[in-house]
């Protein structure tokens, strides 16, 4: 397909286990964002990755968060010891923009997945 | 710290008009601004940017201002359709900073 792709669109799991969401962005390009969107609320930047650069990593809210990406291919979200304050929908989303430019960049998002923690 | 602020949660229009939202901004210019639509459950579509020097932008029946004294964009759809709810966010951008997301406006149009 042409567009971002998330999975699992949906994701019900115990407090305290870990997640794993993925995100396989739109080939070609550089750019690759989390969010999170609580119910009723805006995004909430996560992490950025641009290329081969190292990550911004300024909104992840705590170390049981973490987020990898190998190149310009999939990223993987991870939460570790999930707490029911996680519970959201996650948006991954891609640009065609380099670092200096990527205030000006269109982001085409995937539908999310969405966390429910018991 | 810097802030975008959609001052509207919700707003209902009669079908046929104009619907205008509106963003503001605090603590600096930012050098862009975006609007996105989002449908309930999908992930939000890119509309329109609009550069701060530029006045004024279009595309078919939208249409995004961007007035860098009152720190402020509007977003206008005209001739509004029931097709046309859904929530609308917008965010600003620099060349250097990261993304940041307004909370949104509930858009309803009334048949």
């Amino acid at each position: 397909g042409a567009g971002v792709s998330q999975s699992p669109s949906n994701k019900v799991t115990e407090k305290g286990k870990d997640v794993e969401l993925r995100c396989d962005p739109i080939s070609g390009h550089t750019a690759l964002y989390w969010y999170r969107q609580r119910l009723g609320q805006g995004l909430e930047f996560l992490i950025y990755f641009q290329g081969n650069s190292a990550p911004d990593k300024s909104g992840l809210p705590s170390d049981r968060f973490s987020a990898e990406r190998t190149g310009e291919s999939v990223s993987t979200l991870t939460i570790q010891r999930t707490q029911q304050e996680d519970s959201a929908v996650y948006l991954c989303a891609s640009s065609g923009g380099t670092g200096e430019a990527r205030g000006n960049q269109p982001q085409h998002f995937g539908d999310g997945t969405r966390l429910s923690i018991l | 710290s810097q802030k975008i602020e959609q001052n509207s949660e919700a707003l209902n229009i009669q079908e046929g008009k104009t619907a205008t939202l509106t963003c503001n901004y605090t603590n600096y210019s930012p050098a862009y601004l975006q609007w996105y639509r989002q449908d309930p459950g999908r992930g939000p579509v890119f509309l329109l940017l609009i550069r701060e020097n530029e006045k004024e932008k279009r595309k078919e029946r939208l249409k995004v201002t961007f007035d860098t004294t009152l720190k402020q964009s509007l977003f206008h759809i005209t001739a509004s359709q029931p097709a046309d709810s859904a929530t609308y966010l917008c965010a600003r951008g620099s060349s250097a900073s990261k993304i940041i997301f307004g909370s949104g406006t509930r858009l309803s149009i009334r048949p």
